[in-house]
């Protein structure tokens, strides 16, 4: 029972640096989520999609993209990246029903930028 | 704006303590309801759906008050291994399929 798959675990950037945060589910959802947790902190909505092709921003899009070119893989890209993205990024995904759903969520890639 | 309010905490209770929490949601439109626990440096994990029933599993409850808009959370006889943070979760639907998460409460559960 793979789930929802993030890689890296870990990772330390050097400020103006790029990297990709890898995403992948094998539940056949059709929503996938990117979430950041900053210490002590709630959830906050980076980008989401409800289907491949298909993407929207959340709450805190600046300095993100997404892309979803199938329904397994949602990866989130940091461009430039800046202390303030230090954080613990959140990958998930959930089926499409209106009701009764679950949100499931990856074990996290925990990100500082130096 | 849909937002969800939670108690932070922390709530620091005994073993075996009955304790209780509430979220508020400002939006009447939400569709369903979800308690999820975090624990430190973890992913967050159902803990239960909601129903407008209410509902049960072991020592949890959780109840939904439509009118009032809230849901609530009882844990009965607190087990150490309880600490952690619960969330609650709101889904307004829609196209978007939008889930509003909560900041959270901390519950400390001492010997």
């Amino acid at each position: 029972n793979a789930g929802v798959t993030q890689t890296p675990k870990f990772r330390i950037l050097k400020i103006g640096q790029s990297m990709t945060l890898q995403c992948t589910q094998d539940m056949n959802h059709n929503y996938m989520y990117w979430y950041r947790q900053d210490p002590g902190m709630g959830l906050k909505l980076i980008y989401y999609s409800v289907g491949a092709g298909i993407t929207d921003k959340g709450e805190v899009p600046n300095g993100y993209n997404v892309s979803r070119s199938t329904t397994e893989d949602f990866p989130l890209r940091l461009e430039l990246a800046a202390p303030s993205q230090t954080s613990v990024y959140f990958c998930a995904s959930r089926t499409d029903r209106v009701s009764g759903n679950t949100i499931y969520f990856g074990e996290g890639s925990w990100l500082t930028v130096v | 704006r849909k937002e969800v309010e939670q108690d932070p905490g922390p709530f620091n209770v005994p073993e075996g303590a009955t304790v209780a929490f509430n979220c508020t949601y400002s939006n009447s439109a939400s569709q369903s309801f979800f308690w999820y626990r975090q624990d430190c440096r973890k992913e967050p994990k159902l803990l239960m759906s909601v129903y407008s029933s209410g509902n049960e599993d072991g020592r949890f409850t959780a109840q939904l008050n439509r009118a009032s808009q809230y849901i609530s959370l009882l844990i009965r006889d607190s087990k150490l291994s309880d600490s952690a943070t619960y969330l609650c979760v709101v889904n307004y639907g829609g196209s978007q399929g939008n889930l509003i998460f909560g900041k959270g409460t901390k519950l400390s559960v001492k010997p």
